[in-house]
Formats: structure tokens, sequence, C-alpha cells
């Protein structure tokens, strides 16, 4: 069975600095993995997704994240930190499979604070 | 539609009273999702529909939940004799397929049970 793992629930990070938020995922199968974002009051937003193309990944608004399978990890990454971008944040794993095919399954969530 | 659309916004309820909740998805995403976020319980997958195929209900928590998907396109989510338990946000999301090509969410519909 799929699931995923985030490390952190809460991340502080002061404006102009590097984010960092970690996800480890479980998947017998080649995986397909994505990050959402999700502002106060508002929907989930697609950031990024792999799809077993390039390892590096390159999303809207600055973030990247990196699928390491022999660390069976999917960080996202930004380099610069900006006020808009305190938020909840999900790693997110489709499911493969007998009876888990197509399912999204989500990580609990990293709450990103950010400090002028 | 440009999105998807969910239906109403914001429902207070009493309990014990059936509501039904309705999801609009993108014209021509054949896989359709039904999501619960709950305060301190992040999302909780509850049924998922792909094009003609026998839906996944294996997410519903009780058989008070049933949903269905009338040609292929917009969706309902009805919940019988409504218990403050299910309280939440439900959110529907549409894709092109079911696996890669990402999925469009609503915004949601804010269920309150007195």
């Amino acid at each position: 069975a799929q699931s995923v793992t985030q490390l952190d629930s809460h991340v502080s990070v002061s404006e102009g600095t590097p984010v960092l938020l970690r996800c480890n995922y479980s998947s017998s199968y080649s995986p397909s993995l994505f990050w959402y974002v999700q502002h106060p009051n508002k929907g989930l937003q697609l950031l990024l997704k792999y799809t077993s193309a390039a390892t590096l990944v390159k999303g809207i608004n600055g973030f990247e994240a990196e699928f390491k399978k022999s660390e069976t990890s999917f960080h996202l990454t930004k380099p610069s930190a900006h006020m808009s971008d305190a938020a909840e944040y999900f790693c997110v794993v489709t499911g493969h499979g007998s009876g888990n095919t197509g399912k999204l399954i989500f990580g609990q969530g990293t709450t990103l604070q950010v400090k002028p | 539609g440009a999105g998807v659309s969910q239906s109403p916004s914001n429902k207070v309820t009493e309990k014990g009273k059936d509501v039904e909740l309705r999801c609009d998805p993108i014209s021509g995403h054949t896989a359709l999702y039904w999501y619960r976020q709950s305060l301190g319980q992040g999302l909780e997958f509850l049924i998922y529909f792909q094009g003609n195929s026998a839906p996944d209900k294996s997410g519903l928590p009780s058989d008070r939940f049933s949903a269905e998907r009338t040609g292929g396109s917009v969706s309902t989510l009805t919940i019988q004799r409504t218990q403050q338990e299910d309280s939440a946000v439900y959110l529907c999301a549409s894709s092109l397929s079911d696996r890669v090509a990402g999925y469009t969410f609503g915004s949601g519909t804010r269920l309150t049970v007195v």
C-alpha cells in the first residue's frame, strides 16, 4: 500500500531565507507524487508533480522538489521565502494496484509560517 | 466551466437531517473524487469515480454516506441523518485521468452540523 509522511507539522522561516518541507513516501510501485498548497479559506492548488520524468521538478512560485528513490523522499524547497508563501502544504502520492488505483493519498500537512 | 464548482459553499444543518452536496467537475474530466477535510484530521478520501467503472467507495465512513455521478459529469454526495462528527469541509476534485494529470480541486463545501 502507498503512504506518505510529512516529517514536520509546522515550519517557521524568516522572509528571504530558504524553505524546506520534508516528505517521505512508501510505495510498491513507481509513484506519482505531488505537492499541493492551501491558503487560508482557499482551495487546494497544485504546486508541482513528479511522474517518472525528470527527478528535479520545478513548480509554480519558485518551488521545486527532488525525487530521490534511494531515500524515498520528495522534499519541497524554495530558495527564498516570501510572506505570501505562508500556507498549508500537502505531499500527495497516487495509489496504484488493486483496490488503490487513482486514489490520492495525502500527508498530514505542514503549516509554513513566514516571519517578516 | 473553467474550474471545479461546488455548491453550496456553506451549509448549516440540524443533527439528524439529510444533506446533499454538489460537484460540477471540469468538462471532459473522467475522474472525480470526494475528500473530507476535518480540523486536525487532514484530508480523508471518501469516494472515487473513473469513467463508467464501478466507483471506489472504500473511503465512505458509514452507510449514511453515498454518492452518485450522473452522466459521467455532475456528482452528488449525500449524507443521511447527519451527526456532529460529519462537520467538515467536503472537497471535490477532478482529473483528465486517474494518475498523472494532476487534480483540480473545488473550493469545497463547509458543512456544520448543529
